[in-house]
């Protein structure tokens, strides 16, 4: 079953607009994390931001945030004022395991983000 | 500050021929180390990690494997190498920071074209 689900594969924004991506996830686990990363056509993966499963507070990065909504198991990033630069491969990714060293995280599948001048 | 290197950036191989692909990391010690790899336009598909010199776990049963001689340093390899394994990998590493958050953090990746 697919643990990570991204169920926009493409989205058109115009700029200045803010942008919500969705992502829903699946663990039985009671302690995990999840995460998004931006992929720009260089093919590099930027880490943009974190939540953990016991934070209380959404995580935020700047113009980065995470509305995290434990008991629907979702965790949507949502980008303010959408910029040029924006435009790339957005993964959201879900770290699990115990609190020990064997952690590993799991991707979704991506939204490719257009921001349209 | 740390810091993951890849090598080589870009690969092109014939089919059949073996491969070794190497990431290293600088400023940290005993990392989660990972193997990803990404088809074209496509999502990122777990490989191997590894948690310790030696110990490799195995998450896709395929003709590649991976091995880890020193602490900040994940090899990828194949005897054979078939279309199939043609993408981009991406090696990444990842601790727990102070307030018991984890991390991970991914090198610049290899592309790999097999032809």
């Amino acid at each position: 079953a697919q643990k990570i689900t991204q169920t926009q594969p493409g989205m058109f924004v115009q700029e200045k607009e803010a942008v919500t991506l969705d992502c829903t996830y699946d663990t039985s686990d009671q302690s995990y994390g999840l995460f998004w990363y931006k992929q720009p056509s260089s093919g590099e993966m930027i880490f943009l931001i974190y939540q953990g499963s016991y934070d209380e507070q959404n995580a935020t990065e700047g113009r980065y945030s995470l509305n995290f909504q434990k008991a629907r198991k979702s965790a949507n990033l949502v980008i303010s004022a959408s910029q040029l630069g924006d435009s790339a491969m957005y993964f959201c990714a879900m770290r699990e395991g115990n609190m020990n060293r064997d952690d590993k995280i799991i991707f979704g599948k991506g939204t490719r983000l257009h921001i349209l001048p | 500050s740390q810091t993951i290197h890849q090598w080589p950036a870009t690969l092109v191989q014939p089919v059949g021929s073996p491969l070794s692909l190497e990431c290293t990391v600088e400023g940290t010690s005993n990392p989660n180390l990972y193997w990803y790899r990404q088809a074209a336009g496509r999502g990122l598909q777990l490989l191997f990690y590894s948690v310790g010199i030696g110990q490799i776990s195995s998450e896709v049963p395929q003709n590649l494997s991976a091995s880890r001689p020193q602490d900040r340093q994940f090899i990828l390899s194949s005897k054979k190498l078939l279309l199939s394994d043609s993408g981009f990998y991406l090696c990444a590493w990842g601790f727990r920071d102070r307030r018991n958050q984890y991390e991970q953090y991914f090198g610049p990746g290899t592309r790999l074209t097999v032809t």
